[in-house]
């Protein structure tokens, strides 16, 4: 059973930093791409950046640019998100989600983790 | 970026009834969309890919069709289960990019 536990969120300032990390099981974790999406409360979804099986290619939204750092271990199965200079915007939950195919790196979500909270507040 | 613009906002129907979601991109994405379907306080689930391939497991009821810029979720028979919000995702050009969503809600 395919499983992504997502973990490191919490409440945080603006400008401060946090490393969200993700637990993959239940499948070849060193061949999938995967993916960070997040969700503000109350609204749709926003892909944030993917990174390659390989970790060769890394991709990221114009709105997380710069401030976002994408990252895996496959000794680990576990995949990372670096958030730093957090703005009350980035205020959301953070989804990890495994691309469907295992070539490519532009894909879709077929499983994706329950979530964790980041809250951007003086 | 490829914008995709999802109508309507919210859909009211009654259970039985056929739904018609729509997502248009703002440039061509060939077949290289999917919808997906969120239940509150859950995380999204794929329904259809590459504009007309139902995923693992997804009722028949659920069917996609379109290319190019012009998209459309059908689910033929709506289930109780089934009011809930509808997104639309590209994977055409980077960056990713979802539509806004659709909510269908019982009349």
């Amino acid at each position: 059973e395919v499983q992504l536990l997502e973990s490191g969120g919490g409440l945080v300032q603006p400008g401060g930093s946090l490393r969200l990390s993700c637990a993959a099981s239940g499948f070849s974790f060193s061949t999938y791409a995967m993916s960070w999406v997040r969700q503000a409360p109350g609204k749709g979804l926003e892909w944030v950046s993917g990174i390659s099986d390989s970790s060769i290619s890394t991709y990221y939204a114009g709105s997380v640019k710069g401030r976002f750092t994408i990252s895996r271990d496959n000794s680990k199965n576990t995949l990372y998100l670096q958030i730093n200079s957090l703005r009350a915007e980035d205020t959301a939950v953070y989804y990890c989600a495994k691309g469907h195919l295992r070539t490519g790196t532009a894909l879709y979500f077929d499983y994706w983790g329950q979530g964790t909270l980041v809250t951007v507040s003086s | 970026e490829i914008v995709l613009t999802q109508s309507p906002d919210t859909l009211s129907l009654s259970p039985g009834e056929r739904a018609t979601l729509s997502c248009r991109a703002s440039q061509s994405v060939s077949s290289y969309l999917a919808w997906y379907q969120q239940k509150p306080g859950q995380a999204p689930r794929l329904l259809i890919y590459d504009a007309s391939n139902r995923a693992t497991d997804i009722p028949a009821r659920f069917s996609g069709s379109g290319s190019g810029t012009d998209f459309t979720l059908t689910i033929s028979s709506l289930e109780p289960e089934d009011f809930v919000v509808y997104y639309c995702q590209q994977r055409s050009n980077w960056p990713l990019t979802f539509g806004g969503g659709t909510k269908v809600d019982i009349k």
